[in-house]
């Protein structure tokens, strides 16, 4: 299972936007980069998930570079409640599979 | 039903104790998961079941004993628990890769 690295915190305001970079350099063919926000005292919840380029669903995007050698996280207008911690995860899309975290970026949102 | 449900939500025990926690989806998921989780560490994997079978056990020590009675339920039972195993138990399910996760059982050993 390839390491990620993140940063361990971050800072922002309401209303503007985040990006969370993860490096996952040992990252293999068939791995994917997946997203989990998780607040306090709650189960983390899947946000995006991609292989290569730029994913958008409705709550962020992912977008990966070409080498795959790591992966931005972006957050557009964040509000307070956006106030959670951030899990990249690479692996294979397997049913059953396991879910290695890392450990994660904390994202402060301020008024 | 489009979520994982948990109980009991807190558990206070002491060492000679013996409780259970519940875990319970109505979403058809296949795969069931036990995760532990210290404070302000990540979820670290503990059990999968997969078809109510036990597929991978994390080197987890015998005072945690999983049950998955049937593709709904899933159990973690717990006996002579050690005051390092205070944490919040988190349990997951999934149809494909992704997990979705109960809200957790926060545990504490005295």
């Amino acid at each position: 299972l390839a390491k990620t690295t993140q940063p361990i915190s971050m800072d922002s305001y309401e209303g503007q936007e985040v990006n969370i970079t993860c490096s996952h350099n040992n990252i293999a063919t068939n791995d994917y980069i997946t997203w989990y926000q998780q607040f306090p005292s709650q189960g983390p919840r899947f946000i995006i998930q991609g292989y290569k380029t730029k994913v958008t669903n409705e709550v962020a995007s992912l977008f990966i570079p070409a080498d795959r050698k790591s992966s931005t996280l972006s957050l557009p207008r964040v509000s307070l409640s956006d106030t959670a911690v951030y899990y990249c995860l690479v692996g294979e899309r397997e049913y059953g599979n396991k879910l290695v975290f890392g450990a994660g970026t904390i994202l402060r949102v301020k008024s | 039903d489009t979520e994982v449900t948990q109980t009991p939500k807190h558990l206070v025990m002491g060492m000679t104790n013996k409780k259970s926690l519940k875990c319970e989806q109505h979403m058809g998921h296949r795969a069931m998961y036990w995760y532990k989780q210290k404070a302000k560490k990540p979820p670290e994997l503990m059990f999968v079941y997969s078809y109510e079978k036990l597929s991978i056990n994390e080197s987890v020590p015998s005072r945690f004993s999983p049950e998955c009675p049937n593709s709904s339920l899933l159990n973690l039972h717990l006996h002579a628990l050690q005051p390092e195993d205070s944490a919040l138990y988190l349990c997951a399910s999934s149809l494909t890769d992704e997990q979705f996760f109960g809200p957790g059982t926060r545990l504490t050993v005295l």
